[in-house]
């Protein structure tokens, strides 16, 4: 099946830094990627969809200034976390849809622990 | 936006019993739902799906359930293993593709 890869697995990091996270679908093509968050016994929020050659969409209540989204390929997409804080610290997960698959399925990555001392 | 609500939040079973986990949702234009498994650390891995044309769908010990005019939707897993000991997360695709999740529910399968 579909494949999709995020890097780093785990992050620590100091607060006020910023943090990039990879996700790569590794086998198909991904115009639309997902970004979700998810904290200690919680469920998967979704923080924004983003778009190959556009901008990214925004949930309520996520901010686009704070959380960047580059999507500059078929077969990538960036979240960074910028000026990071401990309230930060989260599971981070990004799930890719295969433009020419199942229109319906998406393929979620193995997520990144970010830590924000 | 879409809203998935999950019951019960815990769930704890002996094993070979079986186990009913019921979601709610929103928005009558949401047309897909899957159910995915996690396991702690990991990514959500999906079981089952069904979409909003069928009304019950099975594969092995796992079924699914929908009922669109009351929007909720049922997953049942029977004969249930240790081994399903997990979280299940339900989800909702509505009509741009995202999917929202229900919060979840912890099924103990006691041996």
């Amino acid at each position: 099946g579909a494949v999709v890869s995020q890097h780093p697995s785990r992050v620590i990091c100091k607060s006020g830094t910023s943090v990039k996270i990879e996700c790569r679908s590794l086998d198909f093509q991904a115009t639309t990627m997902f970004w979700y968050r998810q904290f200690p016994k919680q469920s998967l929020m979704l923080m924004a969809t983003s778009n190959e050659g556009s901008k990214a969409t925004y949930e309520q209540g996520v901010e686009k200034d704070k959380f960047l989204i580059n999507h500059a390929s078929l077969t990538l997409s960036t979240l960074t976390v910028t000026s990071a804080h401990p309230e930060d610290s989260s599971f981070y997960i990004c799930s890719a849809r295969d433009i020419a698959g199942e229109w319906n399925e998406q393929f979620f990555g193995p997520g990144t622990r970010l830590t924000v001392l | 936006g879409e809203n998935v609500e999950q019951h019960p939040s815990t769930l704890s079973v002996q094993e070979g019993d079986s186990a009913v986990i019921k979601c709610t949702y929103s928005d009558s234009a949401s047309n897909y739902f899957p159910w995915y498994k996690q396991e702690l650390g990991k990514r959500p891995q999906l079981i089952i799906d069904i979409r909003s044309n069928v009304g019950e769908k099975k594969d092995q010990r796992i079924a699914v359930t929908l009922n669109k005019t009351a929007k909720h939707f049922s997953l049942h897993i029977t004969e249930t293993q240790p081994e399903d000991s997990a979280v299940y997360f339900c989800a909702a695709k509505e009509n741009f593709n995202k999917f929202y999740f229900g919060s979840g529910t912890k099924l103990n399968v006691k041996p």
